[in-house]
């Protein structure tokens, strides 16, 4: 089983709209991290936000922020007010057993596009 | 501020021949990870090292071998590359704790 889903291949959305990037996940662990991360055309790869299993208020950093539902095992991005500089690839990403555990799992990735 | 510094950024080889990709991190991390982007794929684990001295395979280790030949060095090896290794190769670096993965610049790998 995947342990991270992205069903989203590709999004677009207005300038200055907001927009919700789908993840789901699968852990058994009870102690996991969730990240997403950016990548823009150049390449390389921008940590954008952080959400812990045990955080009980979703997670915010400027225009992102975190939707945590715990039950449905969904952490999905929301942007709000995009700008051009929005436009690029969304990673979500999981890491299991933040005490012992090492592996980071990526999703396939959305592909979002901002329109003037 | 380095952060994870790769070498090279752009690679071109013949099936069959052999390389090395560099990494190093100024962070002083204990975790090191190396990562293959394909089209579609998002990223897959090659190796990891959760410390100095230790490695496991990811979900993609055929083909590969590494190296940590301290806590900030961590190499990729490609012994005999073929066409189904041309790819996008990051190298990251992390601790045991809740920060997030921070990434090299990317190596584009293109084996003909």
């Amino acid at each position: 089983a995947q342990k991270i889903t992205q069903t989203q291949p590709g999004m677009f959305v207005q300038e200055k709209e907001a927009v919700t990037l789908d993840c789901t996940y699968d852990t058994s662990d009870q102690s996991y991290g969730l990240f997403w991360y950016k990548q823009p055309s150049s390449g390389e790869m921008i940590f954008l936000i952080y959400q812990g299993s045990y955080d009980e208020q979703n997670a915010t950093e400027g225009r992102y922020s975190l939707n945590f539902q715990k039950a449905r095992k969904s952490a999905n991005l929301v942007i709000s007010a995009s700008q051009l500089g929005d436009s690029a690839m969304y990673f979500c990403a999981m890491r299991e057993g933040l005490v012992t555990g090492n592996q980071f799992y990526f999703g396939t990735g959305t592909s979002l596009t901002v329109i003037p | 501020n380095a952060g994870v510094t790769q070498t090279p950024k752009f690679q071109v080889l013949k099936t069959g021949q052999s390389m090395t990709l560099q990494c190093a991190q100024d962070m002083n991390h204990n975790s090191m990870y190396w990562y293959r982007q394909d089209p579609g794929m998002g990223l897959r684990l090659i190796y990891y090292s959760a410390s100095e001295g230790t490695t496991d395979k990811g979900e993609v280790p055929n083909g590969y071998n590494v190296s940590r030949l301290n806590k900030r060095e961590f190499s990729l090896r490609l012994e005999s590359a073929a066409p189904s290794q041309t790819s996008v190769y990051f190298c990251a670096s992390s601790e045991r704790s809740l920060i997030p993965l921070h990434f090299g610049n990317g190596t584009r790998l293109t084996v003909t």
